[in-house]
């Protein structure tokens, strides 16, 4: 298994929702990564999780709220989201946060739409 | 700090043609550079990378790129495009050690018919 698969691939929330974006990889990945990318533009790093600790956090407002409950998996977790929040959300993982010459296997992406 | 420049932030070319994407980097100790290629609504797959091994580094598709230290360049290539190529290109570059890809801007690659 070679791939990152995040879900669900499209999402509509209320402001006053909380919601969350799930991202899971088997490729024995032990590094994890959210993105963020507005249309047109590159993808902006959130955090960063590394043997499941969270390692960066790039100033990223406490609405957004990263968890990672294993080596596999990590969740997003959303509430009381702004419009402006409305954006691609990618998943990334390689094999370690420090070996950086791999660079990294991204999903699909979570379509977010903040109403 | 590590950053790159993507110079174009749209190209087109003719079916058939030479790609030519470019992309400058900037580091102050050796660097990692990606390619990475995105479709409409779709995630980031990488098309090929320099580990500081060959200079002239083939990936997926038919691309290719050139290591060039002394330009601090590493330009994207490709000598026919296909309609299929068109879609979103964005160079990236790491080093050692740090713990996340620095993205350029993008370029945005248009094929004519």
């Amino acid at each position: 298994d070679t791939e990152v698969t995040q879900t669900p691939k499209h999402l509509v929330m209320g402001m006053t929702n909380k919601k969350s974006l799930k991202c899971e990889q088997h490729m024995g990945h032990r590094a994890m990564y959210w993105y963020k990318q507005k249309a047109k533009k590159p993808p902006e790093l959130m955090f960063v999780y590394s043997y499941e600790k969270l390692s960066i956090n790039e100033s990223v407002p406490s609405r957004f709220s990263p968890e990672c409950p294993n080596s596999s998996l990590l969740n997003l977790h959303l509430h009381a989201l702004q419009p402006e929040d409305s954006a691609l959300y990618l998943c990334a993982s390689s094999p370690t946060s420090g070996f950086s010459n791999y660079g990294y296997t991204f999903g699909s992406g979570t379509r977010l739409t903040v109403v | 700090a590590q950053s790159v420049t993507q110079l174009g932030s749209h190209v087109s070319v003719s079916e058939g043609a030479l790609v030519l994407l470019r992309c400058n980097y900037s580091s102050s100790v050796p660097p990692y550079l990606f390619w990475y290629v995105q479709y409409p609504n779709q995630g980031l797959q990488l098309l090929l990378k320099y580990t500081s091994a060959a200079t002239l580094v083939k990936g997926i598709n038919g691309f290719e790129a050139e290591f060039k230290k002394s330009e601090t360049s590493f330009h994207l290539t490709k000598p026919s495009a296909h309609m299929s190529d068109a879609a979103e290109y964005f160079c990236a570059v790491s080093v050692q050690g740090a713990q996340k890809l620095v993205f350029g801007q993008g370029t945005r690659l248009t094929i004519n018919p």
